[in-house]
């Protein structure tokens, strides 16, 4: 089993719908989280950060449910220049920072 | 600000043939990432530097992987000799310390180099 896991894409949605991707991580020594986005043949950039009390920018709401080991995002909106890849992803403090990325949901907004 | 920089940006080359790819991170950056993502799948760690020290190379498969960042500014991330299931894009990144420590340090990546090995 993977550390950490997304939804299977992909996601085709119509412009100005919400769309939501799951994740769920099994290290219980998972002590942050991040979503990174990731356009086709580019590489992956952070999008936001996750806290526990769940976080917004702008469209895009995070949130973490450390009891369950689980991550969404949530896009409101949605816009044309969201379609990528998702990438969701735990940081392991006691592996000395490292991040563990899930396959990524790969989200396709259609006109 | 120049982000991270990686070449050869495409490689395409035949089984058994050696390969060598490099990285100049940002600058001031002291902690270096090479990363494998395989198609449909998210970027894995390779090895991580600290500086010119290799902190973290468990997942490197060592028996054909190498890597080096000897002034502990760029870095090459070799395959002697390189096989079909190779072929991946590597990725490089960096942060100015450990992601984590002090503060989220965020990774920053460069485009990759897409390994075809035929």
């Amino acid at each position: 089993r993977k550390e950490v896991e997304q939804d299977p894409g992909p996601f085709n949605v119509p412009e100005g719908a919400t769309v939501a991707f799951n994740c769920t991580y099994s290290n219980s020594a998972s002590q942050s989280f991040f979503w990174y986005r990731q356009d086709c043949r580019k590489e992956p950039k952070l999008l936001m950060s996750v806290y526990s009390s769940g976080n917004e920018d702008g469209r895009f709401t995070a949130q973490l449910n450390r009891a369950s080991q689980y991550i969404s995002l949530l896009i409101r909106d949605s816009k044309l220049s969201d379609s990528a890849t998702y990438l969701c992803v735990a940081l392991i403090y006691n592996q000395g920072g490292k991040l563990i990325f899930g396959q990524g949901t790969e989200l396709s907004v259609k006109p | 600000e120049a982000g991270v920089v990686q070449s050869p940006r495409y490689k395409i080359i035949e089984k058994k043939q050696p390969v060598a790819f490099w990285c100049n991170p940002i600058s001031g950056h002291n902690t270096l990432y090479w990363y494998l993502q395989n198609l449909g799948q998210g970027p894995e760690l390779l090895i991580r530097y600290e500086n010119e020290e290799a902190v973290d190379d468990s997942q490197l498969p060592k028996d054909r992987f190498s890597a080096e960042r000897l002034k502990g500014v760029d870095s090459t991330l070799k395959i002697q000799p390189a096989e079909l299931g190779d072929s991946a894009v590597y990725l490089c990144a960096s942060s100015l310390g450990p992601t984590g420590s002090g503060g989220i340090n965020e990774q920053f990546f460069g485009p990759g180099t897409r390994l075809t090995v035929l």
